[in-house]
C-alpha cells in the first residue's frame, strides 16, 4: 500500500531562514505527489507537485521540491520564510495501487518567530 | 467557477441526530472525495465518486456514514446517529480525470460539532 510520511509535526523557524519540511513515500512504485498548505479553518491549496519530467518542482509562494528516487523523499523548502508562511503544511501521494486516491501525511506545522 | 463549494461551513448537532453536508465540486470534474479530518491530523479518505458511480466506499467510518452523488454533479454525505467522536472537519475536493497525476482541488469544509 502506498503512504506517505511527514517527519517533525511541527517545524519552527526565523524570517528569512530556510524553510525545510520533510516527506517520504512508501511504495513500490513511485506515485504522483503534492504538497498542499491549510490556514485555520480553511481547506487545503495545492503548492506543488510532481508527475514525471523534472525532478525539481516550483511551486506557488516561493516554495520548491525535488523528487529524489533513490531516498523515496520529496522534501518541501523555501529559501527565507516569511511570517505568511506559517500553516499546515501536507504531504500527499497517489498512485495506481490505491486508484489515484490522494493520500495525506499528519502534516507539518510551520511556525515562523518573528 | 468559483471552486469547491462546501455547505454548511459550521454545523452544531445534538447525539443522535443525522446530519448531511453538500459538495457543489468544481462544474467539469468528474472525481470528486470526502475526507474527514481531526485535529492535528492529516485529512483521512472517505470515500470517491467517478461521475455519479461511488468507486470507493469502504473506507468510510461506519455504516453511519453514507455518501450520494446523483447526476454526477453535487455530492451529500450523510452521518446517522451521530456520536461525539464524529466530531470533526469533513473535507470534499474534486478533480478532473485528465491524468492519473491531477491535482485535487478542495472546498473550505464542514466543521462538525457533536455535543
Amino acid at each position: 500500500a502506498q503512504s506517505v510520511t511527514q517527519l517533525g509535526s511541527h517545524v519552527s523557524v526565523s524570517e528569512g531562514a530556510l524553510v525545510l519540511l520533510r516527506c517520504n513515500y512508501s511504495s513500490s512504485v513511485p506515485p504522483y505527489l503534492f504538497w498542499y498548505v491549510q490556514y485555520p479553518n480553511q481547506g487545503l491549496q495545492l503548492l506543488l507537485k510532481y508527475t514525471t519530467g523534472a525532478t525539481l518542482v516550483k511551486g506557488i509562494n516561493g516554495f520548491e521540491a525535488e523528487f529524489k528516487k533513490s531516498e523515496t523523499s520529496f522534501h518541501l523548502t523555501k529559501p527565507s520564510a516569511h511570517m505568511s508562511d506559517a500553516a499546515e503544511y501536507f504531504c500527499a501521494g497517489a498512485a495506481s495501487g490505491g486508484s489515484y486516491i490522494p493520500t495525506f501525511g499528519r502534516g507539518t506545522s510551520l511556525i515562523v518567530h518573528p | 467557477d468559483t471552486g469547491v463549494s462546501q455547505d454548511p461551513r459550521h454545523k452544531i448537532t445534538k447525539r443522535g441526530q443525522n446530519v448531511t453536508f453538500r459538495c457543489d465540486p468544481i462544474s467539469e470534474h468528474n472525481r470528486l472525495y470526502w475526507y474527514r479530518q481531526t485535529l492535528g491530523q492529516g485529512p483521512e479518505f472517505l470515500t470517491y465518486f467517478q461521475n455519479e458511480a461511488q468507486l470507493e466506499k469502504s473506507r468510510l467510518l461506519s455504516d453511519r456514514f453514507s455518501a450520494e452523488r446523483p447526476k454526477g454533479s453535487f455530492s451529500t454525505l450523510e452521518i446517522q446517529r451521530t456520536e461525539q467522536g464524529d466530531s470533526a472537519m469533513y473535507l470534499c475536493a474534486s478533480s478532473a480525470d485528465r491524468g492519473r497525476g491531477t491535482e485535487a482541488f478542495f472546498g473550505q469544509g464542514t466543521r462538525l460539532t457533536v455535543v
